[in-house]
């Protein structure tokens, strides 16, 4: 159980287009899921807190208009990185929080990662 | 300020027994994780502590002291395999998880 899917899992784009990822729990409902970036040999940064029906909260510094999340399911949350430049170019990963009692079936309240997308932009 | 510390790499030898230390200081504590992450690859959950003492699963074992701000990680019979970075992350009071910079652990026959 608490498996995190990501879509897709690599991507090249050019310079000035827009990305969508899509991270998905494939058999729990998250309420909460999480999006980091992490560029190579740098630990995991915190972009965003999803919640489901309601506005995403974003961390200090990562500007809400390029990153575009949405989380309108249960089973499903969305990143746009919309204008993408070079500097975008990073390793991003979701997760999704399992509480206990919920559906994930989990004894601890935690958070499993989904494999991740590896963003290039030209 | 909320911060974790955790060694930045540390090299050991295939069958041998490794503890990667983590101390924290966060506003307020839920518990602690440890995550494992080859390269290039996302984290996957290893283990979370949020009571004191030492929690063991197979050939992990993580240990937790919340009066000194402080975990280790425990891998015994290290096998090749085991050579990837090692995550310690901490929930605040607001469940935000603080994470460390990771330690890279480096495996030699």
């Amino acid at each position: 159980g608490a498996v995190v899917s990501q879509h897709p899992s690599w991507v090249i784009c050019k310079s000035g287009t827009s990305v969508k990822i899509e991270c998905r729990s494939l058999d729990f409902q998250a309420t909460t899921m999480f999006w980091y970036r992490q560029f190579p040999k740098q630990s995991l940064m915190l972009m965003a807190t999803s919640n489901e029906g309601s506005k995403a909260t974003y961390e200090q510094g990562v500007e809400k208009d390029k990153f575009l999340i949405n989380h309108a399911s249960l089973t499903l949350s969305t990143l746009t990185v919309t204008s993408a430049h070079p500097e975008d170019s990073s390793f991003y990963i979701c997760s999704a929080r399992v509480v206990p009692g919920g559906t994930g079936g989990g004894i601890t309240d935690t958070q499993y990662f989904g494999p991740g997308t590896r963003l290039t932009v030209l | 300020g909320q911060n974790i510390d955790q060694p930045t790499e540390m090299t050991a030898t295939e069958g041998a027994i490794v503890q990667i230390n983590c101390t924290y200081q966060t506003s307020g504590f839920n518990g602690l994780f440890w995550y494992q992450q080859h390269a290039g690859e996302a984290p996957t959950f290893l283990s979370y502590n949020v009571l004191d003492g030492l929690e063991e699963k197979g050939r992990f074992s993580s240990f937790l002291s919340r009066s000194k701000g402080y975990s280790y990680l425990l891998l015994k019979e290290l096998q090749m395999k085991d050579s990837a970075s090692y995550l310690c992350a901490a929930w605040d009071s607001n469940y935000q998880l603080i994470w460390g910079a990771g330690t890279k652990l480096i495996i030699k026959p």
